[in-house]
């Protein structure tokens, strides 16, 4: 049950794209398709960003975006906007019935 | 709409027990998968428990086995974490939360706060 790898923070300008890694192992993400993204602002309730690696929930923009290539996935934000900025989690199945997250990545919008 | 209310928290001892609660409503609690995770002080999220829809299977991580215990009550929309034996480093923002598909958790209640401190 280790945690995931994100990088501990990215920044980007407004209307660029950035792209947030998560890096797990054989037994979690290199074995389901099943990552998901969270987005945190600060003294707020985590919401769902993305789940099973690239689908988004009603009410999602669609600058919101998800991939997986063997044990590591990505969160990608195309046309970065203020509101944005917040922290970032990725999770994982990582089997019997068991879920692991990633230590976070804090997003800047510069 | 789902709603999810957490309550339960506070200063604890370490040693100490606290019941969390989680009230659901806006949905057909039986129906669903139910999850606990935190995040402790400058720190990130953590899954802590999840437990079936019928409760029939409980599973914690293991830094809480033996300590934590997950369960519901269907009749009462009400999903709860009893925490003993509390350490220091339990210290957090308790959330519920209601799976989705794919092992993603999608409805996130406010949180309740435990501090753990002599």
């Amino acid at each position: 049950q280790s945690a995931l790898t994100q990088p501990a923070s990215v920044s980007g300008s407004p209307g660029q794209s950035i792209t947030i890694s998560c890096t797990g192992t054989s037994s979690d993400v290199g074995n389901y398709n099943l990552v998901s993204w969270y987005q945190q602002h600060p003294g707020k309730s985590p919401k769902l960003m993305i789940y099973e690696g690239s689908k988004r929930p009603s009410g999602v923009s669609n600058r919101f975006s998800g991939s997986k290539s063997g044990n590591s996935a990505s969160l990608t934000i195309s046309g970065l906007q203020a509101e944005d900025e917040a922290d970032y989690y990725c999770c994982s199945y990582a089997g019997s019935s068991t879920l692991v997250f990633g230590g976070g990545t804090r997003l800047t919008v510069l | 709409e789902v709603q999810l209310v957490e309550s339960g928290g506070g200063l604890v001892q370490p040693g100490g027990s606290l019941r969390l609660s989680c009230a659901a409503s806006g949905l057909t609690f039986s129906r669903y998968w139910m999850s606990w995770v935190r995040r402790a002080p400058g720190k990130g999220l953590e899954w802590v428990a999840n437990i079936k829809e019928d409760g029939s299977g409980k599973y914690h991580v293991d830094s809480v086995k033996g300590r934590f215990t997950i369960s519901r009550d269907n009749a009462k929309n009400s999903l709860y974490l009893q925490m003993n034996s509390l350490r220091v480093d339990d210290t957090a923002m308790y959330y519920c939360a209601t799976f989705r598909s794919g092992w993603s958790l999608d409805c996130w209640g406010q949180g309740t706060q435990v501090t753990v401190s002599s």
